[in-house]
């Protein structure tokens, strides 16, 4: 049972534009997102997270989108630039609770010149 | 600290071998993560520590699987008896448990331990 999904598996996207990567939560008990993203070779590092409290997070290009009741999130990332071609990885977790965090399956994005 | 370490990088095993993975966390984390990840696949939760004590083990960790953490630094993943099915990228993550202050509840990866079972 997947709590947490990515529904595409990859987005191209073209330099300069928005990338728009969705993820769905199917645990109403997530009150902590998180997204990583992973390079080839590397291990996933941390981008940008959201408690269930607020309803958008903002850090330079990248921008979080929580939808509570539609149990939605959203990373924008605006311009896109050639290195921001990577899987992405959303991620939730209950905190204070088992304090494990799940993980999508991921999405690759392609920034196209 | 140059962040989170694993050893070895890769290892090509015989069915039925034991294998062993070594993490060595950022120094000032009390919390240490196992996961695995596959092709295709996100990271899958396998157990975790908090210093020395294992809180809590996925239903996904056989009985052919122990980790520990012996001294609350670095932690050590075994697997005996290996089979083609635990062919995989072993990850490692440390973190400060959330009852810290400013803790954003991020988890610092290492790089991975890949493992091939022949």
């Amino acid at each position: 049972d997947q709590q947490v999904k990515q529904n595409s598996p990859s987005l191209s996207v073209q330099e300069g534009r928005i990338s728009i990567l969705n993820c769905d939560y199917t645990n109403s008990m997530f009150d902590y997102f998180l997204w990583y993203k992973k390079y080839p070779a590397e291990g996933p590092t941390f981008l940008i997270s959201i408690s269930s409290i607020k309803d958008k997070n903002e850090d330079g290009r990248f921008t979080v989108f929580l939808n509570k009741s539609a149990k939605h999130l959203s990373l924008h990332i605006v311009p896109s630039q050639p290195g921001d071609s990577a899987v992405y990885f959303c991620a939730a977790s209950v905190v204070g609770r088992d304090d494990k965090i799940i993980f999508g399956k991921g999405t690759r994005l392609h920034i196209l010149p | 600290d140059t962040g989170v370490s694993q050893n070895p990088r890769h290892k090509i095993t015989k069915r039925g071998q034991n294998v062993t993975f070594r993490c060595d966390p950022i120094s000032e984390h009390n919390r240490l993560y196992w996961y695995r990840q596959t092709l295709g696949q996100g990271p899958e939760f396998l157990t975790y520590f908090q210093n020395e004590a294992q809180l809590e083990k996925s239903r996904l960790l056989s009985d052919r699987f122990s980790a520990e953490r012996p001294k609350g630094s670095f932690s050590t993943l075994e697997i005996q008896r290996t089979e083609q099915g635990d062919s995989a990228m072993y990850l490692c993550a440390s973190s400060f448990d959330w009852g810290r202050v400013g803790n954003t509840g991020e988890l610092f990866f290492g790089e991975g331990s890949r493992l091939t079972v022949l």
